[in-house]
């Protein structure tokens, strides 16, 4: 079935490590997006990207980076530059509007 | 600048009764609006979206929404809640001449509690 693969799904971490979390998809989809949720904060954007090769900043984009290699792709890797890392970071892909979710992986910083 | 309001943190409704959720919006243009729903540690799940046409739509598990341009809202409304609709529902909005900026912008959620 298609649909948006992310791993791992817990992480962890010790401080001042860089952490990369996975994201694939068999949509066919063109734009992915990662997101950053912590409670009582919805949804924040770190990065997307509209086609292969090209990926934009979001709202939080300090700390992290990303590639976009393929259609499939979209790994996202938190640097020892991110202050907070310990969140739950979802990644989400779209052709015609509406986000199609991974189930998320979960990052904790001991 | 463009924003997403959702007023309640937590709704709390009977099983069987109907429930609500609240959102409401500011966009420049036209907007596109849509609603998910979270499951705890979970992704989010499409529920429905608002492009054009008419201003009540039909979405996923007996959902629908009302778009209301005048007040600016697009309320979640279902007529029989289920103890399975308990979960985090957000609403999101973009310009709908966004172009190539694609960003949605989110409400922070409403906790959905619904009591058997």
């Amino acid at each position: 079935d298609g649909g948006i693969t992310q791993s791992p799904k817990y992480l962890f971490r010790k401080e001042g490590q860089n952490v990369t979390l996975s994201c694939e998809q068999n949509l066919n989809h063109d734009a992915m997006y990662w997101y950053r949720q912590d409670p009582g904060q919805g949804l924040r954007l770190i990065y997307y990207s509209q086609i292969v090769n090209d990926f934009q900043k979001g709202d939080i984009a300090e700390g992290y980076s990303v590639s976009r290699e393929k259609k499939e792709s979209f790994p996202l890797t938190v640097t020892s530059a991110q202050k907070n890392p310990t969140a739950f970071y979802l990644c989400a892909s779209t052709k015609t509007g509406e986000l199609f979710f991974g189930e998320g992986s979960r990052l904790t910083v001991l | 600048a463009q924003s997403v309001a959702q007023p309640e943190d937590q709704v709390n409704v009977a099983e069987g009764n109907p429930l609500t959720v609240k959102c409401t919006y500011s966009v420049s243009g036209n907007p596109y609006l849509f609603w998910y729903v979270q499951y705890p540690n979970r992704g989010l799940q499409f529920l429905l979206k608002y492009i054009t046409g008419d201003n009540l739509v039909k979405g996923s598990y007996g959902f629908e929404a009302e778009f209301n341009k005048s007040q600016t809202s697009f309320h979640l409304k279902k007529p029989s809640a289920l103890v399975s609709d308990s979960a985090l529902y957000f609403c999101a909005v973009r310009e709908a001449n966004a172009g190539n900026n694609r960003k949605l912008i989110w409400g922070l959620g409403t906790s959905l509690a619904v009591n058997p």
